[in-house]
């Protein structure tokens, strides 16, 4: 079966940084990209980041490029999203999502309950 | 950046009753189209992979049409468990991925 469990989130405030990680089990994950997917309070859904399942390529949205980087440790079947000065604007519940294929550009099959980031003073 | 729009923003459908969704696109996504029901604190679950594809598990009361940039997702007879919020997401021109802003599926 496959589940996907966030953790990381968190009050912090304006500028500061947090990393969000997603523990993946039931599936290989280096034959599966990745997604990191935000909902701020009360909206929609705003996909954040991606890596393919390699590893070897990653892509931002551009509001986070810049500030937030993906990674993944395959050694624990982890996806990280590090979040470097954050905004207010970045509060959101952080979703990590499983794509259906290696390459990115799919949808996404699996998603995991998500992660409270309140970024505030 | 594709930008995709969702109407009605709310649907009012009693239950037992045919409920449409519509999704379009600011340019073909081919088709690169997916569906997904979101209820209240859970995360989004995928219904409709490839515009029309149902994805495991998913009841055949669910079904997806279109291609390019229209596209519907209809759910034949509505049972209690679908009032909920639906998104679709295109994943064509991918980077990157955009969603529709959401419909509200709500009991009338």
């Amino acid at each position: 079966e496959v589940q996907l469990l966030e953790s990381g989130g968190g009050l912090v405030q304006p500028g500061g940084s947090l990393r969000l990680s997603c523990a993946a089990s039931g599936f290989t994950s280096s034959s599966y990209a990745m997604s990191w997917v935000r909902q701020a309070p009360g909206k929609g859904l705003e996909w954040v980041s991606a890596i393919s399942g390699g590893g070897g390529s990653t892509y931002y949205a551009d509001s986070v490029k810049g500030r937030f980087t993906i990674s993944r440790d395959y050694s624990k079947n982890t996806l990280y999203l590090q979040m470097n000065s954050l905004r207010a604007e970045d509060t959101a519940v952080y979703f990590c999502a499983k794509g259906v294929a290696v390459l990115t550009g799919t949808s996404f099959d699996y998603w995991g309950q998500g992660t409270l980031v309140t970024v505030s003073s | 950046e594709i930008v995709m729009t969702q109407s009605p923003a709310t649907l009012s459908v009693s239950p037992g009753e045919r409920a449409s969704l519509s999704c379009r696109a600011s340019q073909s996504v081919s088709s690169s189209l997916a569906w997904y029901q979101q209820t209240p604190g859970q995360a989004p679950r995928l219904l409709i992979y490839g515009a029309s594809t149902r994805a495991t598990g998913i009841p055949a009361r669910f079904s997806g049409s279109g291609s390019g940039t229209e596209f519907t997702l209809t759910i034949s007879s509505l049972q209690s468990e679908d009032f909920a919020v639906y998104y679709c997401q295109q994943y064509n021109n991918w980077s990157p991925y955009t969603f529709g802003q959401g419909t509200k599926l709500e009991i009338k």
